[in-house]
This record gives C-alpha cells, structure tokens and sequence, in this order.
C-alpha cells in the first residue's frame, strides 16, 4: 500500500454521532480521494482533492464532507452518522492521469 | 457520463487453465481503463491499465488485457490460472482527455480451483 495509512482502521459508532476518518499519504501525490465499498455496488467516488483546500463531490457525497488543510491529509466527516454510511472506506492517491494506489481501507459499522 | 458493466458476478476456472475476466465500458473520447485487484480484508491493488498504444497490455502476477475500441471492451486475461489468483477484480475506466475521475465496475469475483 503505496505510502497511505487510514485511521482508524475500525470503528463502531452510533446513528447521530459525528465521526472522522482520517487519510495520510507520504508520496506527496496531488489528488486525493474517498470510496465507498458496499456488496453489489462496487466502488463509489464520494469526495475528491484536486489539491490543498480544493476539493469536489463525488457520486455519493449526501452526508458527508471533506477537508485537506496539507497535501499529506484528506479527511471524511460524517457529520451524523447514519446506518446507511456502514460501510469500507477507501482512500486513494494519484498524480495526475496517472492510476490510482489505495489505502488498506477503514471499516465502519453505524449502530 | 461514463460507465463500466462486470457481466459476471463471479468467474469460476480450474487452476492451470486459463482465466477471462470480462468488462465493457462508455465513455466519451477515447479511454483510459484500468484492472485492479482485491484480497480479502485489503485495499485494491492496481493490475494494469491501457493509456494508448498496443491493444495487447501486460502486468502484474502474469495478467494481461486486451483492449478492443469497436467492441468497447477491456477483458482481463491469464493464460493459467492460480489458486492464488483467486480474488475480486474490478475495471475502471475516465476519459484520456481534460481531468476525470474513475468509474469503477461492481467487481467479479474470481475463484480458482484446485
């Protein structure tokens, strides 16, 4: 996993409450972004970073906000957590058109 | 707006024979696509892509793709199959053209037998 860490790794929380990912890279890649994995569906974009404090929705950004204060951290708020955001989050890196590398992914379960 | 289609769900094959992973895709221009792959309880790690150039596109673990523009298709390929390879792969694909995110097909499930 190419230089990014998530954190947590894990996490239970209950319907309501706020919670915060956090997505770390150390390749100083330009691009940023946060996924959703769920059976059936695949991968979902739902924010990404075009660079420091620039960045855009994604497919399913309902829900969610984003922020990147430094070009190394991408962080997902979910501002009250709902049972429909269980889920594995992903993030990704990318320079450019260039692919994309993922983190290990965060799996969160809303309670 | 672009889009991926996976036609199987899961793909079964004997090891040692070969593999096809199939996916189709839209999008507006010309392509750039992508394979990745996934191991249970890790992140997806990239396989290939085709950019431009030679339709034939090799990479990672002995995987190759084709790429045929009148079929719109990017179908995964090994010519024989591991045990190890069995895993969930995705396609992807943006547009070569100006900046765009990728759309991500819903996974196909490979499963080697031994």
């Amino acid at each position: 996993d190419a230089g990014i860490t998530q954190s947590p790794r894990h996490k239970v929380t209950e319907t309501g409450t706020p919670v915060t990912l956090r997505c770390h890279q150390t390749e100083n890649h330009r691009y940023m972004y946060w996924y959703r994995q769920d059976p059936g569906h695949g991968l979902r974009l739902i924010h990404y970073s075009y660079g420091v404090k620039d960045t855009d929705k994604g497919e399913v950004s309902d829900g969610y906000s984003v922020s990147r204060s430094k070009t190394e951290d991408f962080l997902l708020t979910l501002e009250s957590a709902t049972s429909s955001q269980t889920s594995v989050y992903f993030c990704a890196i990318s320079e450019d058109r260039a692919e994309q590398y993922f983190g290990p992914g965060t799996r969160l379960t809303v309670t | 707006a672009q889009s991926v289609a996976q036609p199987e769900d899961q793909v079964n094959v004997a090891e040692g024979n070969p593999l096809t992973v199939k996916c189709t895709y839209s999008v507006s221009g010309n392509p750039y696509l992508f394979w990745y792959v996934q191991y249970p309880n890790r992140g997806l790690q990239f396989l290939l892509k085709y950019i431009t150039g030679d339709n034939l596109v090799k990479g990672s673990y002995g995987f190759e793709a084709e790429f045929n523009k009148s079929q719109t298709s990017f179908h995964l390929k090994k010519p024989s199959a591991l045990v190890s390879d069995s895993a969930l792969y995705f396609c992807a694909v943006r547009p070569n053209s100006g900046y765009s995110t990728l759309t991500f097909g819903k996974g196909t499930m490979l499963l080697v037998s031994p």
